[in-house]
């Protein structure tokens, strides 16, 4: 069956830095791949979307990386601040479901320290 | 243009009892699926619904059900509530809800938050 991974429960990075998580996933080669924030008492906000033909994909201080041989996303936010602080998701489509049939990794909370 | 909305935010109910979640879409969506999230398996998908029809449900027990209406906006229900039903349920619309190839962005609710005691 499909599985996705996001290694870190939690990632702590001072301000300035540049936070990178991790999203692997198995059993499964996905048409694309999403990024979502979420807030405490919130639900997910979507960030980023990538798909299998791309390699890179960038909005302002974020960027995704997307490798299908590896089976692995990389999430980069550059110049981190404190407002990053907050949990991210990353989610595929599940095999053979509709859109709004998506698997969620269980999320790495990122805290971004002043 | 408004956001998807859940109510009621919270609520408290004892087992055995039944709850009814209602979600209503961002205007012009038409797919609407439920996620249960809890702290020890996350987001977990419930089922999507598409033009008043269940397009994928999920694996979760029979107590577990929904409808959505002429409108979009969808309700789910949850009968014989157990201590494990005590989860942050997450509406999400999106346009459409087809198979297809393309991808399709979720936009979510806030959740309503269920304390089963």
């Amino acid at each position: 069956s499909q599985k996705i991974e996001q290694n870190s429960e939690a990632l702590n990075i001072q301000e300035g830095k540049t936070a990178t998580l991790t999203c692997n996933y198995t059993n499964y080669s996905p048409a694309y791949l999403q990024w979502y924030r979420q807030d405490p008492g919130r639900g997910p906000v979507f960030l980023l979307l990538i798909r299998e033909n791309e390699k890179e994909k960038r909005k302002e201080r974020l960027k995704v990386t997307f490798d299908t041989t590896l089976k692995q996303s990389l999430f980069h936010i550059t110049a981190s601040q404190p407002a990053d602080s907050a949990t991210y998701l990353c989610a595929l489509p599940r095999k053979g479901g509709s859109q709004g049939n998506l698997i969620f990794g269980k999320g790495t909370k990122l805290s971004v320290k002043p | 243009k408004a956001g998807v909305t859940q109510t009621p935010r919270y609520l408290i109910k004892t087992r055995g009892q039944q709850v009814t979640l209602s979600c209503s879409p961002i205007s012009g969506h038409r797919s609407v699926s439920w996620y249960q999230q809890t702290p020890g398996q996350g987001l977990q998908f419930l089922f999507e619904y598409f033009s008043e029809t269940q397009r994928n449900k999920g694996n979760f027990p029979g107590r577990f059900s929904g409808r959505q209406f002429s409108n979009s906006r969808s309700e789910m229900n949850v009968s014989t509530l157990e201590l494990g039903d005590s989860a942050l349920y997450l509406c999400a619309s999106s346009l459409t809800g087809l198979f297809q190839s393309g991808a399709n962005v979720l936009t979510f609710g806030a959740g309503s938050r269920l304390t089963v005691l």
